[in-house]
């Protein structure tokens, strides 16, 4: 069975502390993003990364960046976490010939205090 | 760019009626169109897709979706609704242009009633 794991389900955090999420997959997919979803909002792309190594920018990345140092693993870094970034984060992946079809994890709500 | 509107964040429907969810499209260029599914506690999943073939698509546990070009929409329809069928649906567009980028609505919540 197809599956993207994170790391967890629930984390709090203060202002101002660096944060970390991290992502799996064990499909050998090429394609990992990360989402953040918010009542009322949808699913915003944050980052997506087609390879190693590589990274692009979503619609929202101010107060984050990422990492891809292997292929099965897409972290999600929060420098300096903020109370506005209190959020359910979504991490996704998919094979490069079929983009669109998202596997996503459960979820991790992070909260920031 | 690409996006998609869906109305109406809450839909409540009886239990073996009709569900119905809106989604209308904009793009430049002959979209991708999707509907995905989160239930409670969990990632969304695919639920079906359009891409250009034929315009009434078949998914998963009953549902459909027909895309109409001249109304710029790609309705999710489902006869007779199920308990089980109580999540959130998310309709997407990408253009296909190779980026894999979605654009996600921002969501129905479908509350079925018995």
């Amino acid at each position: 069975d197809v599956k993207v794991t994170q790391s967890s389900r629930y984390l709090v955090k203060r202002t101002g502390e660096k944060v970390f999420l991290e992502c799996v997959q064990d499909m050998d997919h090429e394609n990992m993003f990360w989402y953040r979803q918010d009542p009322g909002l949808g699913l915003r792309l944050i980052y997506f990364s087609y390879d190693v190594k590589m990274k692009e920018k979503g619609d929202i990345p101010e107060g984050y960046s990422v990492s891809r140092e292997k292929k099965e693993r897409f972290s999600l870094i929060l420098e300096s976490a903020s109370t506005n970034q209190t959020s359910m984060y979504l991490c996704a992946s998919s094979f490069r010939t079929e983009g669109e079809k998202l596997f996503f994890g459960s979820g991790t709500q992070l909260s920031v205090l | 760019a690409q996006s998609v509107t869906q109305l109406g964040s809450h839909v409540s429907v009886s239990e073996g009626a009709l569900v119905l969810l809106r989604c209308n499209y904009s793009s430049s260029v002959p979209p991708y169109l999707f509907w995905y599914v989160q239930y409670p506690n969990q990632g969304l999943q695919l639920l079906l897709k359009y891409t250009s073939a034929a315009t009434l698509v078949k998914g998963i546990n009953g549902f459909e979706a027909e895309f109409k070009k001249s109304e710029t929409s790609f309705h999710l329809t489902k006869p007779s609704a199920h308990m089980s069928d109580a999540a959130e649906y998310f309709c997407a567009v990408s253009d296909h242009g190779g980026n894999n980028r979605l654009a996600f609505g921002k969501g129905n919540q479908v509350v079925v009633i018995p």
